[in-house]
């Protein structure tokens, strides 16, 4: 069964990046967008962008300024950096799978597996 | 954005009920609309994709409904390991959007 493990440094100071992996247990990355989440406390889950094997991406715009999303298939993992980062952005950060459940020309992914997440702080 | 307004918020009931969550959507999703169960320290599990698909493996107590702007997750007959947090995701656009939650705890 795959699984999905964040890793990244769990203290960030402000105006710093931010910067986590997520290390993919599977053979292959192919045919699925690899995609970031996260959730600050109490709040909802908030998606913050998606990477294709192939290395095209897509943002939400409340983060395209700010968000770099990159996939390395040759080790499995997939990367997210978030420039810039305020005592907002702390948060659990989850990694996720997206599917288009056989139905890839409707251009509707969803998640179907996710990571359990790691914490992340922004302080000085 | 798409906003998602889940109820309720907190729903408490017993082993054996039925209990229902719904979700409703800011603007049209025709079906495409998802739901997971969360429990704490562990990764969300999908449940239901495309409104009333269920995943592999996830007991047929479960069950999904709607489409438009209202969906509906349903639990028959809850089991003890049913107690969790659920959340329904949207995926209409490009990019996603989560309702709020669903805390379901034990009478």
């Amino acid at each position: 069964q795959v699984q999905l493990q964040e890793s990244g440094p769990g203290l960030v100071k402000p105006s710093e990046t931010l910067s986590l992996t997520c290390s993919v247990s599977s053979d292959s990355m192919n045919y699925y967008y690899w995609t970031w989440i996260r959730q600050p406390a109490g709040k909802r889950l908030e998606w913050i962008g998606r990477v294709y094997s192939s290395g095209s991406t897509n943002y939400n715009p409340s983060f395209k300024s700010r968000v770099t999303m990159s996939v390395d298939t040759s080790k499995n993992q997939f990367s997210l950096k978030l420039s810039s980062v305020t005592a907002a952005d702390t948060a659990l950060y989850h990694c996720a799978r997206e599917d288009c459940g056989g139905d890839c020309q409707s251009g509707h992914w969803y998640v179907d597996l996710w990571g359990r997440g790691t914490l992340v702080t922004v302080s000085s | 954005d798409i906003q998602m307004t889940q109820s309720p918020s907190t729903l408490s009931a017993s082993v054996g009920d039925t209990v229902t969550i719904t979700c409703r959507a800011s603007q049209s999703l025709s079906r495409w609309l998802a739901w997971y169960q969360q429990k704490p320290g562990k990764a969300p599990k999908l449940l239901v994709s495309k409104t009333s698909n269920l995943e592999s493996g996830v007991p047929s107590r479960f069950s999904g409904s709607g489409s438009g702007t209202e969906f509906t997750l349903t639990i028959s007959s809850l089991q003890p390991d049913d107690f969790a947090i659920y959340f329904c995701q949207e995926y209409n656009t490009y990019y996603p959007t989560f309702g709020q939650g669903t805390k379901l705890e034990i009478k």
